[in-house]
C-alpha cells in the first residue's frame, strides 16, 4: 500500500487567498483525520470523519476552515481565506475500527506558509 | 481541557547511553498511551504503546506507565544517532476516541 497520500507537499500564499489540501487515506481505512503542527501549539487535531462522516470539528479554529470527505478515498481542508497564523504543517492521517492500538497513519504533511 | 505535557528538550546523550523521556497527563479517565518518533521534516510514526501499569519492552524500547501519577516514560537503551527526533507522547480514553499530543521532547545522541 502506498500509504496515506497527502498534496501538496509545500504551498505558499498570499493572506486572502483560498488554500485546499488534499488527502487519499490507506484503502480500508475507516477514520481519517485532519491534525495542525506548529511549534507553538504542537499537533492539534482539527477534525476527523468516520466511513465519510464529520464525527467532531471542534478543532477547526473558524469558520474559514472547512472540511469534506465525499467518498472513501478522499478528503480536502480548505482555508478561505487565509492568513499568515494559519501557516503550519497540516497533516492527514487514517486508521480503522479495531485496531486495538489505535495506530495512525500519516501522510507526509503539507507545510503552508501564507505571506 | 485534557493536557499532555512533555519537556521540549533537547534531551542529549551520548551514544549508547540510556535516554529516558518523559510525559504527564490530566485526564485520569486516559486509557491509551502512545510514544511516536518524528523526525525533522517528516510525519510521525508509532513506535510503542502501552495499556497496563508497568512496563513494556520492545527491543530497545521500554514504556512505562503509572496511572496513580498519571506519568508515562519512554526508555531509550543503547542510544543511536538515528534515534535523535522528537518523541510525541499522545493519550487517548476509553473506548475508540482521538488522541491527544504532547508537544514532544527533542532527542539528540551525539556519537
Amino acid at each position: 500500500d502506498a500509504g496515506v497520500i497527502q498534496s501538496p507537499r509545500h504551498e505558499v500564499t498570499e493572506m486572502g487567498q483560498e488554500v485546499t489540501l488534499r488527502c487519499k487515506p490507506i484503502s480500508g481505512h475507516d477514520y481519517l483525520f485532519w491534525y495542525r503542527q506548529t511549534m507553538m501549539r504542537g499537533l492539534e487535531l482539527l477534525i476527523y470523519f468516520n466511513n465519510n462522516v464529520p464525527i467532531d470539528d471542534s478543532g477547526m479554529p473558524e469558520d474559514r476552515f472547512s472540511a469534506k470527505m465525499p467518498n472513501a478515498s478522499f478528503s480536502t481542508l480548505k482555508i478561505q481565506p487565509s492568513e499568515p497564523r494559519d501557516s503550519a504543517v497540516y497533516f492527514c492521517a487514517s486508521s480503522f475500527w479495531g485496531n486495538t492500538n489505535e495506530k495512525l497513519f500519516f501522510g507526509s504533511g503539507t507545510q503552508l506558509s501564507v505571506l | 481541557q485534557k493536557e499532555v505535557e512533555q519537556n521540549s528538550g533537547p534531551l542529549s546523550v551520548p551514544e549508547g547511553a540510556i535516554a529516558s523521556l518523559n510525559c504527564t497527563y490530566s485526564d485520569r479517565g486516559s486509557q491509551s498511551f502512545f510514544w511516536y518518533r518524528q523526525y525533522s521534516g517528516k510525519s510521525p510514526e508509532l513506535i510503542m504503546f502501552i495499556y497496563s501499569n508497568g512496563d513494556k519492552e520492545d527491543g530497545r524500547f521500554t514504556a512505562q506507565l503509572n496511572k496513580a501519577s498519571q506519568y508515562v516514560s519512554l526508555l531509550i537503551r543503547d542510544s543511536q544517532p538515528s534515534d535523535s527526533a522528537t518523541y510525541l507522547c499522545a493519550v487517548s480514553s476509553s473506548g475508540y476516541s482521538t488522541l491527544t499530543f504532547g508537544k514532544g521532547t527533542m532527542l539528540l545522541v551525539s556519537p
